[in-house]
């Protein structure tokens, strides 16, 4: 079984710091996503990944930024946290048109 | 774009009632349907998956079939249980990477 790893079950971070979510999957998947998930709003795309060293925007890149030096690993950065990225994050990543594989997800608060 | 629209609010039922919850999409080519499900403080986990028109996926009791003439994948199962309280959320994936995520409905089970 694919393992999708988030480095993070919680965190939390003060306004203005700069934050890295890490995951990490075992496989050799091409594509990679970072979601954010919200009561009401469902999950959200911020950015994804076909491989190394590309990005993607999805339909929420607004504040964040991306890392993708070796193909397991996609960073997510949030260049200097705000309240209003408190949210659970969650990577994703697929081999092919197939359907994910999700991390566990990091519930990350900015005070 | 492609979208997927899940019925309004949470669905509470009594142990071993009838579970349905509607997903109707909207996609310009032929895209593959999925349900994921989401228990407490968890990531998504893929429940089943449907590739073309007719295909019934399954797993777990649960069932959804493609229906083109409706473009719809509505989730069933016959008899729930309380460990089947949940998040359920539907999605497509085009020809593309990317899956549209519905906005999901909690599913509660009292015994």
């Amino acid at each position: 079984d694919v393992k999708v790893t988030q480095s993070s079950r919680y965190l939390v971070k003060r306004t203005g710091e700069k934050v890295f979510l890490e995951c990490v999957q075992d496989m050799d998947h091409e594509n990679m996503f970072w979601y954010r998930q919200d009561p009401g709003l469902g999950l959200r795309l911020i950015y994804f990944s076909y491989d190394v060293k590309m990005k993607e925007k999805g339909d929420i890149p607004e504040g964040y930024s991306v890392s993708r030096e070796k193909k397991e690993r996609f960073s997510l950065i949030l260049e200097s946290a705000s309240t209003n990225q408190t949210s659970m994050y969650l990577c994703a990543t697929s081999p092919t048109n197939y359907g994910y594989t999700f991390g566990s997800g990091t519930r990350l608060t900015v005070v | 774009g492609d979208s997927v629209t899940q019925m309004e609010g949470p669905v509470t039922l009594s142990e071993e009632a009838f579970l349905t919850i509607n997903c109707t999409y909207t996609a310009t080519g032929y895209p593959s349907l999925f349900w994921y499900v989401q228990y407490p403080g968890e990531g998504l986990q893929l429940l089943l998956k449907a590739t073309k028109a007719d295909d019934k996926g399954s797993n777990k009791g649960f069932e959804a079939t493609y229906r083109k003439e409706t473009t719809s994948f509505h989730l069933e199962k016959g008899s729930v249980q309380v460990s089947d309280s949940a998040v359920y959320f539907c999605a497509l994936s085009d020809s593309g990477n990317r899956l549209a995520f519905g906005k999901g409905n909690q599913v509660v089970v009292i015994p």
